[in-house]
C-alpha cells in the first residue's frame, strides 16, 4: 500500500515569493492534517480537515498561509508571500478517522528554504 | 506554553544498552500518548502508543511506562542497536483533539 506522497520534496525560493506544496493521503483516508516542523524541533499543527472540510485552522497563519482539499482526497498548502522564517520542513499526514487512538501516518514532507 | 515537555534533548548510549526517554504533561484531561520516530530525510513512524489505564505497555524491545500521578511516561529501548539511532517524538492527544508533540530526543547508538 502506498504511503502519504507528498511534492516537492525540496523547494528552494527568494523571500515574498509564493510556494505550494501538495500532499495525496492514502487512499481511503478522510482525515489530512498539515504541520511545521522547524529544526529541533516536534511537529506543530497547522490545519486538519475532515474529508474537504476544514475543521481545525485555529494554527494556520491566514495572512499569508492558505490550504484547500477539494473533493476530500488531494490536497495543497500555499504561502504567498514566504518569508525567511517560513523556513521548515512541511509534513502532510493522513488517518482514516480522528476517533482517539487512529494513527497518523505521516509523509517524507517538503523541505522549504526561504532566501 | 509547552504542554508536552521531553528530555533529554540528545542522547548517546552503547550498543546493547538501555536508552531511556522521558515526557511530563500538563493536561490532565490527555487519554492517549504515542511515541514516533523520525529518522532524517523522513517523517514520523508511529512507535508505541499508551493509553492511562495502563502502566506499562511492551513492543518488543520497546516499552513505554506511564505515570499518571506524575503525569509523565518514558519510552525504554532495550538492546539498543545502531539502525535505532533516530528522533524520537512523544506526544499526546484529548479525545480527538490534534496531537501535540514534544521537541525530540536525538538518539545515537554506538557501537
Amino acid at each position: 500500500e502506498a504511503g502519504v506522497v507528498q511534492s516537492p520534496r525540496y523547494k528552494i525560493i527568494e523571500k515574498k515569493q509564493p510556494v505550494a506544496f501538495w500532499c495525496n493521503p492514502i487512499s481511503g483516508h478522510n482525515t489530512l492534517y498539515w504541520y511545521l516542523q522547524n529544526l529541533g524541533q516536534g511537529p506543530e499543527l497547522l490545519i486538519r480537515y475532515e474529508n474537504e472540510e476544514a475543521v481545525d485552522d485555529s494554527q494556520l497563519p491566514k495572512d499569508r498561509f492558505s490550504a484547500e482539499r477539494l473533493k476530500g482526497v488531494d490536497s495543497t498548502l500555499k504561502i504567498q508571500p514566504a518569508e525567511l522564517g517560513d523556513s521548515a520542513v512541511y509534513l502532510c499526514a493522513s488517518a482514516p478517522g480522528t476517533a482517539g487512538d487512529n494513527e497518523q501516518f505521516f509523509g517524507p514532507g517538503t523541505r522549504l528554504t526561504v532566501l | 506554553q509547552q504542554q508536552v515537555k521531553q528530555s533529554p534533548q540528545s542522547l548517546i548510549v552503547q550498543k546493547g544498552g538501555i536508552s531511556i526517554i522521558n515526557c511530563a504533561y500538563e493536561n490532565t484531561a490527555f487519554d492517549y500518548f504515542p511515541w514516533y520516530q523520525q529518522f532524517p530525510g523522513k517523517g514520523p513512524a508511529l512507535l508505541i502508543a499508551i493509553r492511562p489505564d495502563v502502566s506499562e505497555k511492551k513492543e518488543g524491545r520497546f516499552t513505554i511506562s506511564f505515570n499518571k500521578s506524575a503525569k509523565q511516561f518514558s519510552l525504554h529501548i532495550m538492546d539498543s542497536q545502531p539502525g535505532d539511532s533516530a528522533t524520537y517524538f512523544c506526544a499526546a492527544r484529548r479525545g480527538n483533539t490534534p496531537l501535540v508533540f514534544g521537541k525530540g530526543t536525538r538518539l545515537s547508538v554506538i557501537a
